[in-house]
């Protein structure tokens, strides 16, 4: 049984260009959430998607979006890219209805943006 | 922003030997988990503790929870090298609030252990 897909690996971008990472939760899991991890930090969240609409969403601004797909797969998308905004980005998913469980995460997208 | 602040921020012991961690955080909670992450790469959920538990367990890792204060503890028993890694708390809010599915990290404890 596959957990939580990430794609791609690493990613290098330039400053200003734009940019979409994907995740595929695990088989069940219907709840995503995006998390940026600068290093040396702990993850940062970004935004929680549920039956495709974004629920809650973190101290982000507008340039970060995302979309939650009917197979609950979801994409991260980054536009006008800044260097800060290089960092490991983690897909993390939940069972449906069970908001007392632990998430299961990927093993992230790096981010470099020079 | 960071509710949990961790302790200590690194920790270096050797096989056998204990590792307790610690995690405090400053809002109310629906529970606490510890995550494991080997080298930078995604996290591995350990154990979840709900906010009216006290103390609970899983093979070798024992967490206790005391709202009180507002704190948490982390022990790995008998450790071993591969338990290597940066350990975080993440507090999920209290119930009622509409911020039940996110979870906010500390920075971490990284833990080495020697063989």
């Amino acid at each position: 049984d596959a957990g939580v897909t990430q794609s791609p690996t690493h990613l290098i971008k330039t400053r200003g260009q734009q940019v979409t990472l994907r995740c595929s939760p695990k088989s069940g899991h219907d709840t995503v959430s995006w998390y940026q991890q600068a290093l040396g930090q702990g993850p940062q969240f970004i935004f929680q998607y549920y039956e495709e609409e974004e629920r809650q969403r973190g101290n982000f601004p507008d340039r970060f979006s995302g979309h939650q797909f009917p197979n609950y797969s979801s994409e991260l998308n980054v536009n006008a890219l800044l260097l800060g905004d290089s960092a490991l980005y983690l897909c993390a998913s939940r069972p449906p209805g069970q908001e007392d469980y632990g998430y299961t995460f990927g093993s992230g997208t790096r981010l470099t943006v020079v | 922003s960071q509710q949990g602040e961790e302790d200590p921020q690194a920790l270096s012991i050797q096989e056998g030997e204990n590792a307790t961690m610690n995690c405090s955080y400053k809002t109310s909670i629906n529970n606490l988990q510890w995550y494991r992450q080997n080298s930078g790469r995604g996290l591995v959920h350990l154990i979840l503790i709900r906010s009216n538990e006290r103390e609970k367990h899983s093979g070798r890792l024992r967490v206790t929870l005391d709202t009180s204060k507002k704190s948490s503890s982390l022990l790995i028993t008998a450790s071993r090298a591969a338990d290597t890694a940066s350990y975080f708390c993440a507090t999920a809010p209290g119930a009622g609030g509409t911020s039940y599915g996110k979870l906010t990290f500390g920075q971490g404890t990284i833990l080495t252990v020697h063989p």
